[in-house]
Order: C-alpha cells, then structure tokens, then sequence
C-alpha cells in the first residue's frame, strides 16, 4: 500500500525555524508536494520537489531525498498565520494522481 | 474572481436520502478532482477527470457518481446517504497531466456534508 508519515503535531514560538519532516513508501514516486490547509479552510499549494536537493520559496523551504524516500518542509522567521496544517502529498507516476500524508498541525506561540 | 468554486458550502441531511455538490474552476484547466476529508483531517482521492473523461477512480462506494458535463464543471452525486460519508468534500483542479514539473492543485472552499 501507499504511506506517508508526518509528525502529528508541531510546536514553536514566533521568529523561530522549525522543519516538518515526510517519510513515504509509494509506488510510482514522481515528486513530493507541501500544502497548507488553515482551520476550515481549502489546502493551498506551498511547494514541489521532483528531483533531490532543496527548493526555496521565501520563508518556505523544502527538501527531497529520493534514495531516502524523505523529504522535509522548512519554515523560517514564523508568524502567527502560520499556523495550520501541513501537508506532504506524493505524486505518483506522470499523473497529477495526489497521496496525501497524514498532516501535521503547526501551532505558533508568541 | 474565484478560481475554484463550490455549492454549497454547507449540506445537512437525513440518512438515506441523495445529495448533489456542485464544482467549477475558471481558470482554464484540463484536470478537476474529487477529495474527501474526514474528521481527522485525512484526505483521499476519489475522483479525477481529465477533459470531461474519467481518469482517477478510487475505491469509492458507487452510491458515489461523478460527473464532469464540460472541463469547467465537476460535480459529485451522493446516493443513500449514510452516516459515513459526514465529511468536508473539496473539488480541485490543475493543468492537466502534462507531465510537467510543477503540479499545483487549486482547491475549492469546501462543502461540509452532515448526515444524521
């Protein structure tokens, strides 16, 4: 079967940098997608990595190792509104076919 | 101005009836989706067209029937409600499967279904 793991929660203050790790075990692995979902909110598209190394997007960084079949997602100089949920989601084969993982819930303190 | 929209946004109903949500992206796409998340935020594929044709279809119940009338619209009827499938359903769509490097879904609102 197709599993993604993630740490269930994460805490820390704000200015601070915290890394939310993804392991998988897919078949068909094509690249590893972040998003972030707001409470009751729609998931919103952070980031992709297709081939190993490290993608930066603003505060945003994100992290693939094929061989270790894990990848991470950085946050720096974090702010309160960034709290939510983070999602790591696998694309399988050459199809926009999504696993999603089982998300990890941010919660910034001040 | 709303890239992914979906109808409506909340639906509460009795077991055992039918339900139909509605989906529509403006943004040009070819590929629209189907997701449902549970109460512990899990979410899963059900379906996926591409153009108008079915692509993706996950193990679902067939009480579950989508339907794509052009690329812009997707909707998903529910048959036979059951306690179940109380959930929040998000439609999404992206360019299509292309196979190009960058693979962004939009995500509708979504529409938080509860069955009593």
């Amino acid at each position: 079967g197709q599993s993604l793991e993630q740490p269930s929660e994460v805490t820390a203050v704000e200015g601070a940098i915290v890394q939310i790790n993804c392991t998988y075990q897919t078949s068909g692995f094509y690249g590893l997608s972040w998003y972030q979902q707001h409470d009751g909110g729609a998931p919103t598209f952070l980031s992709y990595n297709a081939l190993d190394g490290l993608e930066e997007t603003g505060r945003f960084s994100s992290f693939l190792s094929r061989s270790d079949s894990y990848g991470y997602l950085l946050l720096q100089e974090l702010q309160m509104k960034d709290s939510a949920s983070y999602f790591c989601a696998v694309r399988l084969g050459n199809t926009d076919k999504l696993i999603f993982g089982t998300g990890t819930r941010l919660q910034v303190f001040p | 101005d709303t890239a992914v929209s979906q109808t409506p946004k909340y639906l509460v109903t009795q077991m055992g009836n039918d339900k139909s949500i509605k989906c529509e992206q403006n943004l040009g796409h070819d590929t629209m989706y189907w997701y449902k998340q549970d109460s512990k935020k899990f979410l899963k594929i059900m379906f996926s067209y591409n153009n108008k044709e079915l692509i993706i279809n996950e193990t679902v119940p067939n009480r579950f029937s989508p339907k794509s009338p052009d690329k812009a619209h997707l909707n998903l009827h529910i048959n036979s409600l059951e306690l179940g499938d109380s959930a929040v359903y998000f439609c999404a769509s992206s360019l299509g499967t292309s196979g190009r490097r960058d693979n962004e879904q939009f995500f509708g609102p979504g529409t938080r279904l509860t069955v009593l």
